[in-house]
């Protein structure tokens, strides 16, 4: 159980082009969704966290009309980043937090999205 | 003011050569200490979540183990496929944010 999926798992665009990706908690309702970047041989910086039904609440650093959070169900969210250019390639990793029993108070992480702005 | 600290940043170990990661975390309050494995290019797969003081949690060759400032992931006799990035995550008792560290990658070398 507690699986997490992204789609596309890899994305090359063009710049100044809006690119979309999904989250998907596939078998447990989440609370609470997580979005994440990571630059090469670096942790995971926290870019959002997301409540279903209610606007995301953003890292300081982390332009909220350039990374655009809906977390329409309790089963998806989606990141879109707007007008991307080459500073926004990177590895865009999602987590969920399950919403009862034993999936609370752990995040759940998806295979994570390769971005490429040409 | 970092709130999880990871060491070693890296580890080279020979196969079935012992060894232990550390997470040292200042936080106010623990709600949970989270340990997972990371290989290159995808996402963090979880591992143990430790709530308490004294608390441990074995699966296969990785242990896991917590005092009140810092948790230990013991590896025994690592395999080859045990090499990855292993992270550390910390949640305060507040709010329901992640504290990451920046992991410690391990390399087992046949």
């Amino acid at each position: 159980g507690a699986v997490v999926s992204q789609h596309p798992s890899r994305v090359i665009c063009k710049s100044g082009t809006s690119v979309k990706i999904e989250c998907r908690s596939l078998d447990f309702q989440a609370t609470t969704m997580f979005w994440y970047r990571q630059f090469p041989k670096q942790s995971l910086m926290l870019m959002a966290t997301s409540n279903e039904g209610s606007k995301a609440t953003y890292e300081q650093g982390v332009e909220k009309d350039k990374f655009l959070i809906n977390h329409a169900s309790l089963t998806l969210s989606t990141l879109t980043v707007t007008s991307a250019h080459p500073e926004d390639s990177s590895f865009y990793i999602c987590s969920a937090e399950g919403l009862a029993g034993g999936l609370t108070d752990t995040q759940y992480f998806g295979p994570g999205t390769r971005l490429t702005v040409l | 003011e970092d709130q999880v600290t990871q060491s070693p940043e890296a580890l080279r170990l020979q196969e079935g050569e012992s060894s232990s990661l550390n997470c040292s975390y200042t936080v106010s309050g623990l709600r949970g200490l989270f340990w997972y494995r990371q290989d290159p290019g995808k996402g963090p797969e979880f591992l143990f979540t430790l709530y308490s003081a004294g608390e441990e949690k074995e699966k296969e060759r990785l242990k896991a183990t917590l005092t009140k400032k810092e948790s230990f992931l013991h590896i025994t006799a690592p395999k080859p496929e045990d090499s990855a990035t292993y992270l550390c995550a910390v949640q305060e008792v507040t709010g329901n944010q992640f504290y990451f560290g920046t992991g410690t990658s391990l390399t087992v070398i046949p």
